[in-house]
């Protein structure tokens, strides 16, 4: 079935430095990928999107890119700060027209001053 | 603020118990989905409804049931509880049928 695998945390960081979450999809169609971040104590938040192939997702200094080849949507930022403290899950959608989210396990990130 | 709306945010409740779940979406959003966040299981999808009726089904329990009123709020509905119940239950909406869902705050259940 489809699926979202991204690297396991929990990840601490200091702040200025660059910041990259793996994540690989298993999908028979061609989804559309997506970055969630969840603030301690709150809901998800959308972070950045990718509807197709070689797409390129960017918000807040965070981006992705869309890889079919490879079937991944890396996160990057070049330079965290202690706000970016959250925790951040690959997911993606559209396949067989429902629009569900398949979520990865989340990844904790830890940025210190 | 997404604009969407959980009640109540948290909730304890005793094995074998049932409660209810509320979810208002943002205005004009007609579709909404219920997940469950828990330790072992991670973020699963539940189930979705479109303008009133059920969509998708995902990893939802028979002991589990949720519907979608005329005035576009949803219930979900969860009974004959279990320890293992014990999550964050996130309802999200969307306009139409698309890709961009937005979260509420999560209703927090605690079975004991």
């Amino acid at each position: 079935g489809d699926s979202v695998t991204q690297m396991e945390g929990p990840v601490t960081l200091s702040e200025e430095a660059f910041l990259t979450i793996n994540c690989t999809y298993t999908a028979t169609g061609y989804p559309s990928l997506f970055w969630y971040v969840q603030y301690p104590g709150e809901g998800l938040q959308l972070l950045l999107k990718a509807t197709k192939a070689d797409d390129k997702g960017s918000n807040k200094g965070f981006e992705a890119t869309y890889r079919k080849e490879t079937t991944s949507f890396h996160l990057e930022k070049g330079s965290v700060q202690v706000s970016d403290s959250a925790v951040y899950f690959c997911a993606l959608s559209g396949l067989n027209n429902d629009y569900k989210l398949s979520f990865g396990a989340g990844t904790t990130v830890t940025v210190r001053a | 603020d997404s604009g969407v709306t959980q009640t109540p945010k948290h909730l304890i409740t005793a094995t074998g118990q049932r409660v209810t779940l509320r979810c208002s979406p943002r205005s004009g959003d007609l579709s909404v989905y219920w997940y469950q966040q828990s330790l072992d299981q991670g973020l699963q999808f539940l189930i979705q409804y479109y303008n009133g009726e059920e969509r998708a089904k995902g990893n939802i329990l028979e002991r589990f049931s949720a519907q979608q009123f005329p005035d576009l709020h949803s219930e979900l509905n969860l009974s004959s509880l279990e320890l293992g119940d014990s999550a964050l239950y996130f309802c999200a909406s969307s306009v139409v049928d698309n890709n961009e869902q937005f979260f509420g705050p999560g209703t927090r259940l605690t079975v004991l």
